[in-house]
Order: structure tokens, then sequence, then C-alpha cells
């Protein structure tokens, strides 16, 4: 079955913090990986994605992310983050159409 | 560009009342999706469409109806509302193929008392 999980539900840090969000997917064959952020009141908007080349890929914001094939795992990270990056984080698993999101991960980042 | 829009963006319903949300994009977007976000559930897919005259059930479809009559519109109708269908729904549409950015509409504030 297709799925992908976040393991952390909620995630507090206080500014300067280093992040790292936890992501696993199950998904047969061919995935693309996304990562999308979802400000207070706002609708989602694209981090980061990675369909080929060099796993470790960049995003905006500061934001990176690793894919790990052997893992199954799609890692988001940040190495400072800010106030302003409180936020709910998803991650998703795409094939040709579907794309399947895991549940979340509510950052809050104290200042 | 106004990307993909939604209507209405709050909606109070009663139990057992019908109603469609509206869904336009204007990027030529083969790919049209709809999802609800609940607390503690991430965004759950409930039906997709790959184009005019094509479209499929996805997570949790039971209660909702669609079409795609064109490549623009994709509405979502709630066939008698329940207070379960309660959430914020929202609309996104993308190429098709791999490694395609897919885009969100604003949402849809439900609420079916």
């Amino acid at each position: 079955a297709q799925s992908v999980s976040q393991h952390n539900h909620h995630v507090i840090l206080s500014e300067a913090a280093s992040l790292e969000l936890g992501c696993n997917y199950s998904y047969g064959g061919t995935v693309n990986l996304f990562w999308y952020v979802q400000y207070p009141g706002q609708h989602l908007q694209l981090l980061l994605k990675y369909f080929s080349g060099d796993p470790l890929v960049k995003g905006i914001k500061g934001f990176e992310a690793e894919f790990i094939k052997s893992k199954f795992s799609f890692n988001l990270r940040k190495p400072s983050v800010q106030w302003s990056d409180t936020a709910e984080y998803f991650c998703a698993v795409s094939g040709t159409y579907k794309y399947i999101f895991g549940t979340g991960t509510r950052l809050k980042v104290l200042a | 560009n106004a990307g993909v829009t939604q209507t209405p963006k709050f909606q109070v319903l009663k139990t057992g009342q019908s109603m469609t949300l509206q869904c336009a994009q204007d990027m030529n977007h083969e790919y049209m999706s709809w999802y609800r976000q609940d607390p503690g559930m991430g965004l759950r897919l409930i039906h997709y469409s790959v184009g005019a005259g094509i479209t499929d059930q996805g997570e949790v479809p039971n209660g909702y109806n669609v079409s795609r009559s064109t490549t623009e519109d994709f509405p979502l109708r709630l066939l008698s509302a329940a207070p379960s269908q309660t959430s914020v729904y929202f609309c996104a549409s993308s190429y098709s193929g791999t490694g395609n950015t897919i885009y969100f509409g604003e949402g849809s504030w439900l609420t079916v008392v």
C-alpha cells in the first residue's frame, strides 16, 4: 500500500536550533518526493522536491532534504530555524498521478 | 495568473443539505484533485482526475461526487452533508507525469451542523 509516515507530530524549537523532520514512504515503482509547508491560515506551498539526480535537495528559505533510497526516507533539515518557520510541514510522495501526503508535523519556533 | 481558485472560502451547511465546492485552474493542468485536511490526519485524497472526462476515487470518496467536463474545472459535490464532513477542503492541480509540482488552492472551510 502507498503511504507516507511522518513520525514527529509536534516539534517545538528555539530560534537558531537545528531542525530535522522525519519522513518515510512506502510506494512501489519510481517515486517523486516533496516537502510542502503550510503557514497559519494559508494553503500549502512547495518547499522542495526530488525526482532524480543528487539525493541532497535544496529548497527555499534554507531548507534541504536528503533522499535515502535504502531507508525509504526523505528527511527535511534546516541548520538554524527562525520564528517565521512556525508552520505545518507535509511530506508527500507521488507516482505518475496520485499524490499521497503524510499527516504533517507542526513546528513551533520560540523567539 | 490566478492559479487554482476555490469557492466558497467559508460555508456552513445543515445536515442533509447538498452543495458544490467549485475549483478552477488556468494553468492547463491535466491532473486535478480534491483533498480534505483534518487535524492529526494530514491531507487525504478524496477524488482526482487525470483529464477531462476521467475521474477516479482517492482514499476517502464516500459522500462526495466529482465530474470533469473541462480541463479547467473540477467541482466537488457533497450529496447529503454530514457533520463528519466538517473539514477544510483543498483543490490542487499539476501537469501529469513524474516530478511535477502540485499547486493548491486557498482552501474552503466547511462546517456541517
